[in-house]
């Protein structure tokens, strides 16, 4: 069974700090996809970025960048220079890829990261 | 840009109650799902469908009854609403069966049950 762990419930910076999320996964696939969501106060999920199993290269996007570890299958999640707008609730997400013809069977999640960017 | 619909933001009905959340995608996507969220549990698949009539239970799907008769719509059902489905619902799609790509989500549907 595939599983995402969080184990950062809350963290609260003061802006401009860098912060990293964490994220473990457990899944006994060889194919699999792994996602970051935010979900802001409004509540509508914002996806990310997706990763596949195949590709540990680290993402930079502007102040956002991944780290892909599948030797201790993680995927933390550096926000550099962080911003009140950050704040929000950060999932990250896990999918299998099965033989029968793709994932498409949804994301399991972790519990989230309530990211708090204090001015 | 896709745009994923939730007909209700709020609702308030009472126990046993039959509920309906209707959930509507324009852009064509094969796959919908239905999500609840909860504090400290994070997202949980209720039921997904990758085609017009199709329905796939996920994690928690007691208690939940889903119908897509349209591939643009993806409603979820209360058959006899219960105080332990107070939550908020997320409906999302995502494009193509044969690919794990990125989720789209509606902005959620608040339920209490009273």
């Amino acid at each position: 069974a595939q599983k995402v762990t969080q184990a950062q419930t809350e963290i609260s910076v003061v802006e401009k700090e860098d912060v990293t999320l964490d994220c473990v996964y457990e899944t006994r696939d060889t194919t699999y996809y792994l996602f970051w969501y935010k979900q802001p106060p409004s509540g509508e999920l914002v996806f990310l970025i997706r990763r596949n199993s195949f590709d540990e290269q680290n993402e930079i996007s502007g102040r956002y960048s991944w780290n892909f570890q599948k030797s201790t299958s993680s995927f933390n999640f550096t926000i550099t220079a962080s911003q009140v707008v950050d704040s929000a609730v950060y999932f990250c997400a896990l999918s299998e890829a099965h033989d029968s013809g793709g994932g498409a069977d949804g994301l399991t999640f972790g519990k989230g990261t309530h990211l708090i960017i204090q001015p | 840009d896709v745009k994923v619909t939730q007909s209700s933001r709020y609702l308030v009905k009472r126990t046993g109650e039959k509920v309906f959340l209707e959930c509507v995608q324009d852009m064509d996507h094969e796959n919908m799902f239905w999500y609840r969220q909860d504090p400290g549990l994070g997202l949980r698949l209720i039921y997904f469908s990758y085609d017009v009539k199709m329905k796939e239970k996920g994690d928690i799907p007691e208690g939940y009854s889903v119908s897509r008769e349209k591939k643009e719509r993806f409603s979820l059902i209360l058959e006899s609403a219960s105080t332990n489905q107070t939550s908020m619902y997320l409906c999302a799609s995502s494009l193509l069966r044969r690919d794990t790509g990125e989720l789209f989500f509606g902005e959620g549907s608040r339920l209490t049950v009273l």
